[in-house]
């Protein structure tokens, strides 16, 4: 089956530390996104991705990096910078003006 | 930046009742309109996209309009029933060659037996 597969689903981080989350796509899209979404708000975009070994910033990337080194995997890292990270995190895939597609998410939280 | 309002944090409605949901944006007239599902403690999954020449999109019980001169789009799920209680998004897409959706903050709908 065709999807986008995020891992792990709950996510637990230590203060100063920096955590990794992972999504994968086998749909053959060209782009990825990842999303932040916190209790009543929309998703806001982090990073997306159009080609592989290319992304741009979203409207909140401080405190979040990513890499795209290959087209089905684009790995969002929260780093210690980010004061906040407590958050549900969505990744998703498209072709141009095109629906995206999302993964069923990672929650973040700090211990 | 586009804003999109969706007017309503949550809707209740009687079982077999139409549901309405609105959803605005504020600037520039997007090239189309996305609304998608989300579950709780799921990823949004899409229902349906209307472009800004369409009037009207259907599938199944859910309807779509999209109005230009209101800046609005209506989204419509008929007969409605117990599943289809879940949190609506309403997305826009500023045009072509562009990647990126501005998600409305979603309406919440709970479709009562």
């Amino acid at each position: 089956d065709g999807g986008i597969t995020q891992s792990p689903k709950y996510l637990f981080r230590k203060e100063g530390q920096n955590v990794t989350l992972s999504c994968e796509q086998n749909l053959n899209h060209d782009a990825m996104y990842w999303y932040r979404q916190d209790p009543g708000q929309g998703l806001r975009l982090i990073y997306y991705s159009q080609i592989v070994n290319d992304f741009q910033k979203g409207d909140i990337a401080e405190g979040y990096s990513v890499s795209r080194e290959k087209k089905e995997s684009f790995p969002l890292t929260v780093t210690s910078a980010q004061k906040n990270p407590t958050a549900f995190y969505l990744c998703a895939s498209s072709m141009t003006n095109q629906p995206q597609h999302f993964g069923d998410g990672t929650r973040l939280s700090i211990l | 930046s586009q804003k999109i309002e969706q007017n309503s944090e949550a809707l209740n409605i009687q079982e077999g009742k139409t549901a309405t949901l609105t959803c605005n944006y504020t600037n520039y007239s997007p090239a189309y309109l996305q609304w998608y599902r989300q579950d709780p403690g799921r990823g949004p999954v899409f229902l349906l996209l209307i472009r800004e020449n369409e009037k009207e999109k259907r599938k199944e019980r859910l309807k779509v309009t999209f109005d230009t001169t209101l800046k609005q789009s209506l989204f419509h799920i008929t007969a409605s029933q117990p599943a289809d209680s879940a949190t609506y998004l309403c997305a826009c897409g500023p045009g072509a060659g562009s990647y990126q959706l501005t998600f409305g903050k979603g309406t919440k709908l709970s479709v009562i037996p």
